[in-house]
């Protein structure tokens, strides 16, 4: 199948400070991919689709200048969470597609600012 | 827009006994339904899904799930579960966007499957 890797699986880091995560697609080429939110017990938010080569689309209510997303190729996009705050802990997960039908989901990365 | 609901929060089951999950959906426009399960502190892994063709969809880990159009339903069911069937699943759907590629999804809030011994 389809395999999504996120780097790091888990980040703790102090308030003020930006982090980076990865999201790559190890077995595909990926044009787009996608980055959610996931909230303890709650379900997925679609914060930004992302597209190589070109700006990411945010979701209403997002703020594009404070989780930057880039798709630099067809196997990696990163988003950036500037400034971070303990209200930007959470579980983010991306995902990317294989063809033009189905999304396949990185493992996810476990976020807590301090 | 579309939906979805998954009307069970949590589904406490029998290791062995048969299970059925619960999804239903609204959209306006023909939809693609997927299910997904998350283990504790993982992404999502994909169990199934329904593109076109045979309504009745047959997924890893003996999973099945039907799609009933004049229901807007996709249940999703296993005959006989085992405790390693313990996670959270999300039903989602989707809708081809205009431009660019792939599908937004939308999930349901998901339900917490506990097979207990």
């Amino acid at each position: 199948g389809a395999v999504v890797s996120q780097h790091p699986s888990r980040v703790i880091c102090k308030s003020g400070t930006s982090v980076k995560i990865e999201c790559r697609s190890l077995d595909f080429q990926a044009t787009t991919m996608f980055w959610y939110r996931q909230f303890p017990k709650k379900s997925l938010m679609l914060m930004a689709t992302s597209n190589e080569g070109s700006k990411a689309t945010y979701e209403q209510g997002v703020e594009k200048d404070k989780f930057l997303i880039n798709h630099a190729s067809l196997t990696l996009s990163t988003l950036t969470v500037t400034s971070a705050h303990p209200e930007d802990s959470s579980f983010y997960i991306c995902s990317a597609y294989r063809g033009t039908d189905t999304q396949y989901f990185g493992p996810g990365t476990r976020l807590t600012v301090l | 827009a579309q939906s979805v609901t998954q009307l069970d929060s949590q589904v406490p089951v029998f290791e062995e006994a048969p299970v059925e999950l619960r999804c239903n959906y609204s959209s306006s426009v023909s939809v693609y339904l997927f299910w997904y399960v998350q283990y504790p502190n993982q992404g999502l892994q994909l169990l199934l899904k329904y593109l076109s063709g045979s309504t009745l969809v047959k997924g890893i880990n003996g999973f099945e799930a039907e799609f009933n159009k004049s229901q807007t339903s996709f249940h999703l069911r296993k005959p006989s579960v085992h405790i390693s069937d313990t996670a959270e699943y999300f039903c989602a759907v989707s809708v081809r966007v205009l431009t660019g590629g792939g599908n937004k999804l939308t999930f349901g809030t998901g339900t917490q499957l506990k097979v207990e011994l």
